[in-house]
């Protein structure tokens, strides 16, 4: 059972466009969410994460939105740049205080950004 | 800082044989990890550990082995490595709260 799932396996956005990466989870106990972003060949790189206690988080370019009733985050991407495309892996983990122990991948979104 | 080290990048066994799967961290990390990332999958959890001498099994663990001798080390062993065990291996470290620093990865072929 996929408890943390991107439904999208791909992803296709014009350079300056806002970009829309949208993950759903199932297990009532996570409480910490993370994105990371993997190049080819490469391992994957942290972005940004969100507390259950928060909304939303920002840094520069990166939003990440978490509407917990629905289950839901999403990580936006504004401008999109040629640099961005990559795979997109969104991450949770529960009851360990905002570490990563134990993190559940979903299976990615691959994203290109077109210019 | 070299960050995460993963050795050898690329590995072909038999099934059969087995193998060590190097990981070192120069960041002082207390805590590291396995993942294996399968096509069409995202990464699995094999094993971690929170410091020296403390090992856990993830959401994958048969067929692997761990120990955590110092800080700095922690080798994923296949003890008789099997065709269900072709991936692309990480290992990652972090502080007890922070983000994960992944290695760049072993792809391992078992044919």
């Amino acid at each position: 059972d996929q408890q943390v799932k991107q439904n999208s396996p791909s992803l296709s956005v014009q350079e300056g466009r806002i970009s829309i990466l949208n993950c759903d989870y199932t297990n009532s106990m996570f409480d910490y969410f993370l994105w990371y972003k993997k190049y080819p060949a490469e391992g994957p790189t942290f972005l940004i994460s969100i507390s259950s206690i928060k909304d939303k988080n920002e840094d520069g370019r990166f939003t990440v939105f978490l509407n917990k009733s629905a289950k839901h985050l999403s990580l936006h991407i504004v401008p999109s740049q040629p640099g961005d495309s990559a795979v997109y892996f969104c991450a949770a983990s529960g009851g360990s205080g905002g570490s990563n122990y134990k993190l559940t991948f979903g299976k990615g979104t691959l994203l290109t950004v077109n210019p | 800082n070299a960050g995460v080290t993963q050795t050898p990048k690329f590995q072909v066994l038999k099934t059969g044989q087995s193998m060590t799967l190097q990981c070192a961290q120069d960041m002082n990390h207390e805590y590291m990890s396995w993942y294996r990332q399968d096509p069409g999958m995202g990464l699995r959890l094999i094993h971690y550990s929170v410091g020296a001498g403390i090992t856990d099994q993830g959401e994958v663990p048969n067929g692997y082995n761990v120990s955590r001798s110092t800080t700095e080390d922690f080798p994923l062993r296949l003890l008789s490595a099997a065709p269900s065990q072709t991936s692309v291996y990480f290992c990652a470290s972090s502080l007890l709260t922070g983000a994960l620093h992944f290695g760049n990865g072993t792809r391992l072929t078992v044919t």
